[in-house]
């Protein structure tokens, strides 16, 4: 069955610091990638998207992420963090039924 | 961009009585709407998928007839939680995709008391 990982349930970053989220997932395909970010109150915002081509897919923000098909990766990267990046950050897969796979989420704390 | 617009944003109902949610896509007709309960600190979970004109397809465990969903137009679908109970109480999101794209709703949180 597909699945997703994001194996980091919070992570705290000084402002301005680098960024990295992790996310594998487990598809007998590549499957088409997605990063959503989610804010206190608000609904969930498309940051980025992978469906093919370059692997290296730019996105709002600022955000950045990498598919890696030899590591089943998608990590979303951003060089330096805002304290409005504070925010929970969904990695999602899509299956073949066109149905997003979520992960569990990765909480983004910004230090000042 | 694509909108889609849910209302409420917040709701406190008694134990025992129904709420309705409702999602509507604003700029473009969506035959198809995602609805998602989202527990504290956990992801999103699919409740069913809705479909304009027809029955929704619900996800295993979750009861078609505590949460009815009515599709009966392009722009809108519908999610009445009935005979609500405090652990009923949850943030539901909808969703519906535009050219291979998913937007979500505002959510509503909802809490029985």
């Amino acid at each position: 069955a597909q699945s997703v990982t994001q194996p980091d349930i919070h992570i705290t970053v000084s402002e301005g610091a680098s960024l990295e989220l992790r996310c594998n997932y487990s598809y007998g395909a590549t499957p088409y990638l997605f990063w959503y970010v989610q804010s206190p109150g608000q609904g969930l915002q498309l940051l980025l998207k992978y469906f093919s081509g370059d692997t290296l897919v730019q996105g709002i923000k600022g955000f950045e992420a990498e598919f890696k098909r030899s590591q089943s990766s998608f990590n979303l990267r951003k060089p330096s963090v805002h304290w409005s990046d504070a925010a929970e950050y969904f990695c999602a897969p899509e299956d073949s039924n066109y149905q997003l796979i979520w992960g569990a989420g990765t909480k983004l704390i910004i230090k000042p | 961009g694509a909108v889609v617009s849910q209302h409420p944003s917040w709701v406190i109902c008694k134990s025992g009585t129904s709420v309705k949610i409702e999602c509507r896509s604003l700029d473009f007709q969506a035959t198809t709407m995602f609805w998602y309960r989202q527990f504290p600190k956990q992801s999103l979970m699919l409740m069913a998928t809705s479909n304009e004109g027809s029955k929704a397809t619900y996800e295993q465990g979750v009861e078609k007839d505590k949460f009815l969903i009515n599709h009966a137009s392009l722009t809108l679908s519908t999610l009445t939680v009935t005979s609500a109970h405090p652990e009923d109480s949850s943030f539901y999101i909808c969703s519906a995709r535009r050219e291979g794209e998913a937007f979500f709703g505002q959510g509503t949180r909802l809490t029985v008391v």
